[in-house]
């Protein structure tokens, strides 16, 4: 069974400074990974994705995300964190070989302080 | 305008009171499903389809029903709802079910009392 963790339920930040939110996941096979993002009273928004080739991935509003094989990790970043970030982002994954559903991890909790 | 739209947003029933939660999307896509969010423990899959007359089981479907009889719409239907299914439900699509990103709709939070 394909699994997703995030290990932290909250991460603080400052404004201007890098964020990183954790993100592991197990698969049988090799993973399509996903990151969204949920503001309040909002659905999931996509944010970026790695399906194979370049293991850091960028995507929308400054984000990017490396994927490393060896640990099983898909871990968040932004250089440079701004308040407007504050959201609650899910770290999600699919296993390539057969047909699989999404799993979403429990969600992280981002907040930026000004 | 691309959308994945849900309603009703917001509905407070009472226990064993059928109720359908309408989804519909403008983009063309085979693949839609049903999540519930609840506190802790993330988006959770309640049902799926591959295509028209096409639905699986998700990991949660217990007292769930789907149907996907257009390609466009794909409703949600409790046919005796219980204060256990409370929860923020949120449906999606995606071109196909593999490798593309899901466009959520806005949420439907449900109580039942």
């Amino acid at each position: 069974a394909q699994s997703v963790a995030q290990p932290e339920d909250q991460v603080n930040v400052a404004e201007g400074n890098p964020l990183t939110v954790k993100c592991t996941y197990s698969v049988s096979g090799n993973p399509y990974l996903f990151w969204y993002v949920q503001y309040p009273n909002r659905g999931l928004q996509f944010l970026l994705k790695y399906i194979t080739g370049d293991n850091l991935v960028k995507g929308s509003y400054g984000f990017e995300a490396e994927f490393n094989k060896s640990q099983t990790s898909f871990h968040l970043k932004k250089p440079s964190a701004l308040v407007s970030d504050s959201a609650l982002y899910f770290c999600a994954v699919r296993d390539i070989s057969g047909y699989s559903t999404l799993t979403f991890g429990k969600g992280t909790m981002l907040l930026v302080s000004p | 305008e691309a959308q994945v739209t849900q309603n009703p947003r917001y509905l407070i029933t009472v226990t064993g009171k059928k109720l359908t939660v309408t989804c519909s999307q403008n983009m063309n896509h085979e693949y839609m499903s049903w999540y519930r969010q609840d506190p802790g423990l993330g988006l959770r899959q309640i049902y799926y389809s591959m295509n028209v007359e096409v639905t699986d089981k998700g990991d949660v479907p217990e007292g769930y029903k789907v149907s996907r009889k257009e390609k466009r719409n794909f409703p949600l239907i409790l046919e005796s709802p219980s204060p256990n299914q409370t929860s923020l439900y949120f449906c999606a699509s995606s071109l196909t079910q593999m490798n593309t990103e899901a466009f959520f709709g806005q949420g439907t939070r449900l109580t039942v009392v």
